[in-house]
């Protein structure tokens, strides 16, 4: 089957750094994907992995290990409003694009 | 900056009814999307859809749904006879290759 899982919640301090990690088995791999997502609110991009390593933009980083099915979203200098969920995607082929989602991991930043 | 925009932002039905929920993609993009999220759930992908035509389902998109896209602009989803698991938050999103932008998302309510 198709699994994603994120942990469900995490907590940080303004200022401070926090890893969100994603772990995933699809029947495929064509790219991994971090969302961010303010409740009530669309998906907004974050980042794309399609190739091992660290991909980094600003405040916010994303690594990929195909290998070992695994990814994290780095945030750094956190803010008060990064208090959000934080969405892993993968999108098992190409062709079609479709994103599996995880459940999300819902971050509170504390002051 | 080009975004995805859908109507309406709200939706109320009774059981039973049909509904369509509008989606305008970005201009140039040639991948669209629907997705829903139940309140508290993940993002479940419904239908993807390119060239005119649908190129891939998930086992919730059954024969009550049904997808169009009427001009060039337009891409809509309809739901012939909603029924009460039918609330839910639905995401239309559009892509040029794998990263999807999202759209606000349409509430729907089914009482």
């Amino acid at each position: 089957g198709q699994n994603i899982d994120q942990p469900t919640e995490m907590t940080a301090t303004e200022g401070a750094i926090v890893q969100i990690n994603c772990t995933y088995q699809t029947s495929g791999f064509n790219g991994l994907f971090w969302y961010q997502q303010h409740a009530g609110e669309a998906p907004t991009f974050l980042s794309y992995n399609v190739l091992d390593g660290l991909e980094e933009k600003g405040r916010f980083s994303s690594f990929l290990s195909r290998s070992k099915g695994y990814s994290y979203l780095l945030l750094k200098e956190l803010q008060m409003k990064d208090s959000a969920s934080y969405l892993c995607a993968v999108s098992p082929r190409g062709g079609t694009y479709k994103y599996i989602f995880g459940t999300g991991t819902r971050l509170k930043v504390l002051a | 900056e080009p975004e995805v925009t859908q109507t309406p932002s709200h939706q109320v039905t009774q059981m039973g009814q049909e509904v369509i929920l509008r989606c305008v993609p970005i201009s140039n993009h040639l991948y669209f999307y629907w997705y829903r999220q139940i309140l508290g759930q993940k993002v479940e992908f419904l239908v993807s859809f390119y060239n005119n035509e649908i190129s891939e389902k998930s086992e919730i998109f059954d024969d009550q749904f049904s997808v169009e896209r009427p001009d060039g602009s337009n891409f809509t989803l309809k739901i012939r006879s909603t029924k009460l698991e039918d609330s839910a938050m639905y995401f239309c999103a559009s892509s040029v290759e794998a990263t999807q932008y999202f759209g606000p998302g349409t509430r729907l309510l089914v009482l």
